[in-house]
């Protein structure tokens, strides 16, 4: 299984650009969610759904966008990259449940510039 | 928000036990107690987690206290690998913008460093 699978892995935009943060999973998670970690510190929830055409905020939504049109897939979109953006994201997913594990990927590293 | 506190930072020798503390004053009856741990540059993994009861698995020990205000992560011999930023985090409903949804709200963690 490949579990959840980011991509890219890096990436470097400028000021203004706009880009995807592509996520997929293959475990037939119905809950997916969009992380953002800074420098030492925690991650911060950006949005997540709850299945394929539901989606809700976050604690950091503002300038993102997400759409979930499949059970697999949960892109991020940047529209108007700032460097406040700049951040390494994680995507995860989990099946419904607080007692579920959620599985994360790897990561995509961007710096904005 | 259901919220948990932990050391910064603890510091621990090869091949010894690691007791790894959490407080929750606040957990509700619902809430379940995960454990993720985040190696550098990776994402997070899971670790353990529990309701009421004390949990273990290969990775890890959970102690839950009677009360549930605290619980402990127990390594029982920690190993350089285990070198990481260990989140206790507790599994509750999300209600940033009403929807609700099963939800890991993460702090900043348990920096782990293990001495050979």
């Amino acid at each position: 299984n490949a579990g959840v699978t980011q991509t890219p892995k890096f990436r470097i935009l400028k000021i203004g650009q706009s880009m995807t943060l592509q996520c997929t999973q293959d475990m037939n998670h119905n809950y997916m969610y969009w992380y953002r970690q800074d420098p030492g510190m925690g991650l911060k929830l950006i949005y997540y759904s709850v299945g394929a055409g539901i989606t809700d905020k976050g604690e950091v939504p503002n300038g993102y966008n997400v759409s979930r049109s499949t059970t697999e897939d949960f892109p991020l979109r940047l529209e108007l990259a700032a460097p406040s953006q700049t951040s390494v994201y994680f995507c995860a997913s989990r099946l419904q449940g607080v007692n579920t594990e959620a599985f994360f990927g790897q990561g995509t590293r961007l710096t904005v510039v | 928000d259901a919220k948990t506190t932990q050391p910064n930072s603890m510091e621990s020798n090869e091949e010894e036990p690691v007791h790894l503390p959490c407080n929750h004053s606040t957990i509700s009856g619902t809430d379940y107690i995960h454990w993720y741990r985040q190696l550098p540059s990776q994402g997070p993994e899971y670790v353990i987690h529990g309701l009421t009861s004390n949990v273990n698995n290969r990775m890890a020990s959970l102690a839950i206290a009677e009360d549930r205000k605290s619980s402990t992560l127990i390594l029982h011999r920690a190993t350089l690998r285990d070198a990481a930023v260990y989140y206790c985090i507790l599994s509750t409903n999300l209600m940033y913008s009403g929807g609700g949804a099963d939800g890991l709200t993460f702090g900043k963690g348990t920096h782990l460093i293990i001495q050979p």
